[in-house]
């Protein structure tokens, strides 16, 4: 499977816990993006990375979030200290600019679902 | 702050019906705008546009943009049961974010 891949894909947390979610891009994608989403409402963008560089973090929803991709290839996401209102379904997703350098579509994993208890 | 809003939230029709889902933004430095299909898992992508008054088509979908307006819609023809599902609208801008709307959730009964 070529597709955009996320681990794990399910995770149950007591509240104060750290949690780190994995996503693996698409190979030949140089532009991976983290979102979350809950119930009913359309994804929201976290941050995103070109190759190793984190090119917008101000999305990031507090300061116990983080994400890292240190070589270019796989992304971490990590929160601290989770919260009950941090349960939601966290999605990543990549895209390669087209030919033209402007514009690229997203393809999405399949998400990791969480829930702080 | 950018924002996209779609319209309607929800949506029940009968096999064979045709739908318009709706969607407006309003952004900064409008880049493209593109259409996501959503079941029980991750978005699939379906349409991106860019330029307004291109149609671009893909079986019994369709959609078209126009900037001018800052709307863009989304067409179902034959509807079938297979057509449920959330429809997402995402906008992004140059600073490559993208904004996303809160879906239309269509429901296509027998």
């Amino acid at each position: 499977d070529t597709g955009v891949s996320q681990d794990p894909r399910h995770k149950i947390t007591k509240r104060g816990q750290n949690v780190t979610f994995r996503c693996d891009p698409i190979s030949e994608h140089n532009r991976l993006y983290w979102y979350r989403q809950t119930l009913g409402q359309g994804p929201e963008f976290l941050t995103y990375f070109q190759n190793e560089a984190q090119l917008e973090k101000s999305r990031l929803l507090s300061d116990r979030f983080s994400a890292e991709r240190p070589k270019g290839s796989f992304s971490t996401l990590e929160i601290q200290r989770t919260e009950q209102g941090d349960s939601a379904m966290y999605l990543c997703a990549s895209s390669q600019p087209r030919t033209s350098g402007l514009y690229n579509e997203q393809f999405f994993g399949p998400g990791t679902r969480l829930t702080v208890l | 702050e950018d924002k996209v809003v779609q319209s309607p939230l929800s949506l029940v029709v009968h096999e064979g019906d045709t739908v318009t889902l709706n969607c407006s933004y309003e952004v900064t430095n409008f880049r493209s705008l593109l259409w996501y299909k959503q079941e029980k898992k991750a978005p699939t992508f379906l349409f991106m546009l860019t330029s307004s008054g291109i149609e671009k088509k893909s079986g019994r979908l369709s959609s078209i943009l126009d900037k001018k307006e800052l709307f863009s819609i989304l067409n179902i023809t034959a509807t079938q049961t297979g057509d449920s599902a959330v429809y997402l609208c995402a906008v992004e801008n140059y600073g490559q974010n993208f904004v996303f709307g809160p879906g239309t959730r269509l429901s296509v009964l027998p």
